[in-house]
């Protein structure tokens, strides 16, 4: 069974610091996605990411976040100046979408990011 | 705007299915997913829609109404193990993927 990988498993920072989440999709996917959930709440969308570049945005990724895919296998979410409400747990998912029975979507296991 | 609605919580018996409805108003639709997350674990994909009908998978069935704005995920032979959350998202037209607040199940013996 193909696995969405991501590291590290818990982030502990303090606000205003820099931190990169790391996410190694599945190879053959073309479609990526990074999610938030803050506990207790629901999962909301960040941002996607096809033909190395992003698709669509929400309202949540401001100038303070970015991606990337830098060598066809990682993918990344930076935040810039961390602040406590990015405290959450942030998901990665790749997606082949084929048509039909194809069409699958993993996620990867998750970074809790803890802001101080 | 784009709003995504499901039941907050719902019953059943183990043994018994049930059936976890999803409207959505959104301002394009290219596809629908479902997805399964046990508390504390990241969600599980269950299913994608993008036509209308119904898809089988083994015990769990995924249904599509585009002109609607509704779909149901369908539990049958329900086990203890299928408590969980279910999520109901809608991909728009740009790759954005927009979340229902999640259906809690929870199977009574």
């Amino acid at each position: 069974e193909p696995e969405v990988t991501q590291t590290p498993s818990h982030q502990v920072t303090q606000m205003g610091q820099e931190v990169i989440l790391r996410c190694v999709p599945i190879s053959n996917h073309l479609y990526f996605y990074w999610y938030r959930q803050i506990l207790g709440q629901k999962v909301e969308f960040l941002v996607s990411f096809y033909n190395n570049e992003i698709s669509e945005k929400s309202e949540i990724f401001d100038d303070q976040f970015s991606v990337e895919r830098p060598d066809g296998s990682n993918f990344t979410l930076k935040i810039r100046s961390t602040k406590l409400e990015d405290s959450a747990m942030y998901f990665c998912a790749s997606f082949l979408s084929g048509g039909g029975a194809a069409d699958t979507q993993y996620f990867g296991p998750g970074t809790r990011l803890t802001v101080l | 705007g784009q709003n995504i609605d499901q039941p907050t919580e719902m019953t059943a018996t183990e043994g018994a299915i049930v059936q976890i409805n999803c409207t959505y108003q959104t301002s394009g639709f290219n596809g629908l997913f479902w997805y399964q997350q046990h508390a504390g674990e990241a969600p599980t994909f269950l299913s994608y829609n993008v036509l209308d009908g119904l898809e089988e998978k083994g015990r769990f069935s995924s249904f599509l109404s585009r002109s609607k704005g509704y779909s149901y995920l369908l539990l049958k032979e329900l086990q203890m193990k299928d408590s969980a959350s279910y999520l109901c998202a809608v991909r728009d037209l740009n790759d954005k993927i927009i979340f229902g607040k999640g259906t809690r199940l929870h199977i009574l013996p």
